[in-house]
């Protein structure tokens, strides 16, 4: 059963970049049929998602944050990472990455069904 | 984007009981919705997807239906490991998008 496990620094200063990379086990990035994603989930309130990642490198962002947000494959090391620039107070969430499962042409198809377990991320001098 | 919106914010049950939740979508995602259900401290887990479909190890408790805009997650015989917060979400269209959320609480 794949695993995925976020990593990175918890405080982050204002204007500064957000980096986090999710380590993925049991399972090959390489696998076709997934994109691997960065979900955040800002403090008591719901679900947002950022983007995702095919194995080749193609990517989705989510428009809202499109000019903001980068997200990186390592596939030798089994590796997707985010980068969220010029981060403000309101970057504060706790990030999830999760693979997306059934996916093909630009799309998945049954929801996202494995996820790592959080990282809170804190925004603040 | 598509706006899920879903109803109630809190529902109060009693264990052993039925509880329906509403997921309401801006625009149709057809069959493209999921179900997710949160615990404190814990990430989402996937309960159900395509609508309907229970994904690997969910008990059969939890059903879905609906389609297009109206969706539905049933919990039938509430144990009391299912009081926690559940999500839609819906994948027709990018960006993916989830509701606000419900909180089952034990009446």
């Amino acid at each position: 059963q794949v695993q995925l496990q976020e990593s990175g620094p918890g405080l982050v200063e204002p204007s500064q970049t957000l980096s986090l990379t999710c380590t993925v086990s049991g399972g090959s990035i390489r696998s076709s049929g997934y994109y691997w994603s960065w979900i955040r989930q800002h403090p008591g309130t719901g679900l947002e998602w950022l983007g995702y990642i095919y194995y080749t490198g193609s990517t989705y962002y989510n428009p809202s944050l499109e000019s903001r947000v980068s997200i990186s494959i390592a596939t030798s090391k089994n590796q997707f990472s985010l980068k969220l620039s010029a981060v403000t107070a309101a970057d504060t969430a706790v990030y999830y990455c999760a693979r997306g499962d059934n996916c093909s042409g630009g799309g998945c198809y049954s929801g996202f069904g494995s996820w790592g377990l959080g990282t809170l991320v804190t925004v603040s001098s | 984007e598509i706006v899920m919106t879903q109803s109630p914010a809190t529902l109060s049950v009693s264990p052993g009981e039925s509880a329906s939740l509403s997921c309401r979508a801006s625009q149709s995602v057809s069959s493209n919705s999921a179900w997710y259900q949160q615990k404190p401290g814990q990430a989402p887990r996937l309960l159900i997807y395509g609508t309907s479909t229970r994904a690997t190890g969910i008990p059969a408790r939890f059903s879905g239906s609906g389609s297009g805009t109206d969706f539905t997650l049933t919990i039938s015989s509430l144990q009391s490991e299912d009081f926690a917060v559940y999500y839609c979400q819906q994948y027709n269209n990018r960006p993916y998008t989830f509701g606000q959320g419900t909180k089952l609480e034990i009446k």
